[in-house]
């Protein structure tokens, strides 16, 4: 079975604070994803990475970096935190790119921005 | 440019009861389409996917989704639910890129 775990279930920060968040997987997968999950909104692209050092932005790359030094690893970056960066991040993998590979979840942190 | 419209944001429904949830689509290219589900405090799972060939797709736990080109539609459907089908429900599309588009999500509950 793919395992994509995330390295907290639960984060509380401060405002102006940086905070990362870890996501690892288990299955050798070439490409990897940071989602930002909001009520109504559904789930919305904030990086893609496709190979070791490389990423495109999504749809809401502001105020968010990434990292991608090892092929298992991926962390989102949040240089300064925000109020409305409080939400649910979802980390994901597949193998290859294109719809023909499933995408693999991690079971998301919830971030507080107080 | 892709999007896809969940009209539904709650479904109760008996148990044992049948369910529908909706999903359209609005696409000038060929897609992809995707139901996911989340169970709470989960992350999402891939329930179903259409790729090409029948319209009518098969997934897990029973579920299972047509699609309609003229309609350009993907709804899910289960003849007879379980308690344990509430979740939250997410359909996507993807046009044959790394990039999915999801809906906004139908939470169904499921009563006694």
């Amino acid at each position: 079975d793919v395992k994509v775990t995330q390295s907290s279930r639960y984060l509380v920060k401060r405002t102006g604070e940086k905070v990362f968040l870890e996501c690892v997987q288990d299955m050798d997968h070439e490409n990897m994803f940071w989602y930002r999950q909001d009520p109504g909104l559904g789930l919305r692209l904030i990086y893609f990475s496709y190979d070791v050092k490389m990423k495109e932005k999504g749809d809401i790359p502001e105020g968010y970096s990434v990292s991608r030094e090892k092929k298992e690893r991926f962390s989102l970056i949040l240089e300064s935190a925000s109020t409305n960066q409080t939400s649910m991040y979802l980390c994901a993998s597949s193998l290859l790119q294109g719809a023909l590979e499933t995408q693999y979840f991690g079971p998301g942190t919830r971030l507080l921005v107080l | 440019a892709q999007s896809v419209t969940q009209l539904d944001s709650q479904v109760p429904v008996f148990e044992e009861a049948p369910v529908e949830l909706r999903c359209n689509y609005s696409s000038s290219v060929s897609v992809y389409l995707f139901w996911y589900v989340q169970y709470p405090n989960q992350g999402l799972q891939l329930l179903l996917k259409y790729l090409s060939g029948s319209t009518l797709v098969k997934g897990i736990n029973g579920f299972e989704a047509e699609f309609n080109k003229s309609q350009t539609s993907f709804h899910l459907r289960k003849p007879s639910v379980h308690i344990s089908d509430t979740a939250e429900y997410f359909c996507a599309v993807n046009p044959g890129t790394y990039k999915y588009i999801f809906g906004t999500g139908t939470r169904l509950k499921v009563l006694a």
